[in-house]
């Protein structure tokens, strides 16, 4: 079985412009949580979608968002870009919600770097 | 207070020696627990998942599980290089609004010294 794949690997943007990442579950899986991760803060959740509605949500402003297709695949979109975007953005897919006992498993992610 | 503290190490352990990882975690009902590995410029990869009290024991690895005193450990047995890595704790609660989520701890840095 396909593990979670998530497009592109590395990105390079700038100041002010927006990005869109891409991401999708391993087959079966309904669940798609999304992460940031850096070397100050660690891994933080950005939110987490399932059967197309976003279940829940990290304490991220506005300009982070997302959203779920029919096909349990994933889009994440960042807006307004600032440095501090720089970051690795994990996907991860789940068959159930992610904190109901079901085991979450991540994708390679995308490295973001915002100039 | 953190909801899941990890210490940050790094925690250095020789060569076929048993590494111990342990994990803290403020919510007294969380009901699912999961140990990741992470290696340096990868993502997190699941190794455990525990969910009672007690030992879960996977090949090398051993999950202990201790909600009374609100801690999660992860033993790794004859411990080799390739081990080395970054350990996550993750640990579900619900949140305010009564969704669970899962929060992962700041994760341990483990060296095997050959």
């Amino acid at each position: 079985k396909a593990g979670v794949t998530q497009t592109p690997r590395y990105l390079i943007k700038t100041r002010g412009q927006q990005v869109t990442l891409s991401c999708s579950p391993i087959s079966g899986h309904r669940s798609v949580s999304w992460y940031q991760q850096t070397p100050g803060q660690g891994l933080q959740f950005l939110f987490e979608y399932f059967s197309e509605t976003q279940r829940n949500k990290g304490n991220f402003p506005g300009r982070f968002s997302g959203r779920q297709f029919s096909n349990s695949r994933s889009e994440m979109n960042v807006s307004t870009l600032e440095l501090g975007d720089s970051a690795l953005y994990l996907c991860a897919s789940s068959f159930g919600l992610a904190g109901s006992s079901y085991e979450q498993y991540f994708g390679p992610g995308t490295r973001l770097t915002v100039t | 207070q953190k909801e899941v503290e990890q210490n940050s190490g790094p925690l250095s352990v020789p060569e076929g020696a048993i590494a111990s990882l342990n994990c803290t975690y403020s919510d007294r009902v969380s009901q699912s627990f999961f140990w990741y590995r992470q290696y340096s410029g990868k993502s997190p990869e699941l190794i455990m998942s525990i969910y009672s009290n007690g030992d879960k024991e996977d090949g090398r690895f051993t999950a202990q599980l201790n909600k009374a005193s609100q801690y999660v450990s992860l033993l790794i047995r004859d411990s080799q290089p390739s081990d080395s890595a970054t350990y996550l704790c993750a640990v579900s609660a619900p949140d305010l609004f009564g969704n669970e989520k899962l929060t992962f701890g700041t994760g341990t840095r483990l060296t095997i010294i050959p």
